[in-house]
């Protein structure tokens, strides 16, 4: 089963490049790499999804190595909004473990 | 247009009762899930369903039981409620299982005082 473990929590300024590393070491071959943002009292909210190398949409880019036994979300240029609790979840059909979540605190 | 939504908010209920928290999906999606977030943050999946055949059944007491009317619909019944068991329940729904984009309700809030 596939653990994933996250930093705890990172600081960076607006207009800053963000990228943020979750390891998963077991992954397997049928797992898929996700992530989503949380805000305060409120549900998670999918940010990007991906398999293996790299997947961009409008919001971020995540980059998986070949191994995938990492991802990186990558946030460019962020905003005092951004300030959020980021996880990690990797799932397949029957099993999904999300990481324990990464603070990340904006500052103007 | 709530796509997914979750009744009640915030449910306070003392040791011993049984409750029930209620989950409609208007995506039509096929899977849907049950998280428990603790105080801590964690998020650890319950269950899923994916069209109403349970798919995940994480190691979670047996006083939980899920129940799927139809693919729309994922409730969470809860019998002797322990002090332990007051945390953040999300409800979610995908398209498919094997981790597709999921859509979160707004969470419920579980007190057991």
């Amino acid at each position: 089963l596939a653990k994933t473990t996250q930093p705890i929590s990172m600081d960076s300024y607006e207009g800053q490049e963000v990228n943020i590393t979750c390891s998963h070491n077991n992954i397997a071959t049928n797992d898929y790499i996700t992530w989503y943002q949380q805000f305060p009292s409120q549900g998670p909210r999918f940010i990007i999804q991906g398999y293996k190398t790299k997947v961009t949409n409008e919001v971020a880019s995540l980059f998986i190595p070949a191994d995938r036994k990492s991802s990186t979300l990558s946030l460019p240029r962020v905003s005092l909004s951004d300030t959020a609790v980021y996880y990690c979840l990797v799932a397949s059909y029957n099993d999904m473990r999300f990481g324990a979540g990464t603070r990340l605190t904006v500052k103007p | 247009d709530t796509a997914v939504s979750q009744t009640p908010k915030y449910l306070v209920t003392q040791m011993g009762n049984d409750k029930s928290i209620k989950c409609e999906q208007n995506l039509g999606h096929d899977t849907m899930y049950w998280y428990k977030q603790d105080s801590k943050k964690f998020l650890k999946i319950m269950f899923s369903y994916n069209n109403k055949e349970l798919i995940i059944n994480e190691t979670v007491p047996n006083r939980f039981s899920p129940k799927s009317p139809d693919k729309a619909h994922l409730n969470l019944h809860i019998n002797s409620l322990e002090l332990g068991d007051s945390a953040v329940y999300f409800c979610a729904s995908s398209p498919a299982p094997q981790g597709y984009e999921q859509y979160f309700g707004p969470g419920t809030r579980l007190t057991v005082t």
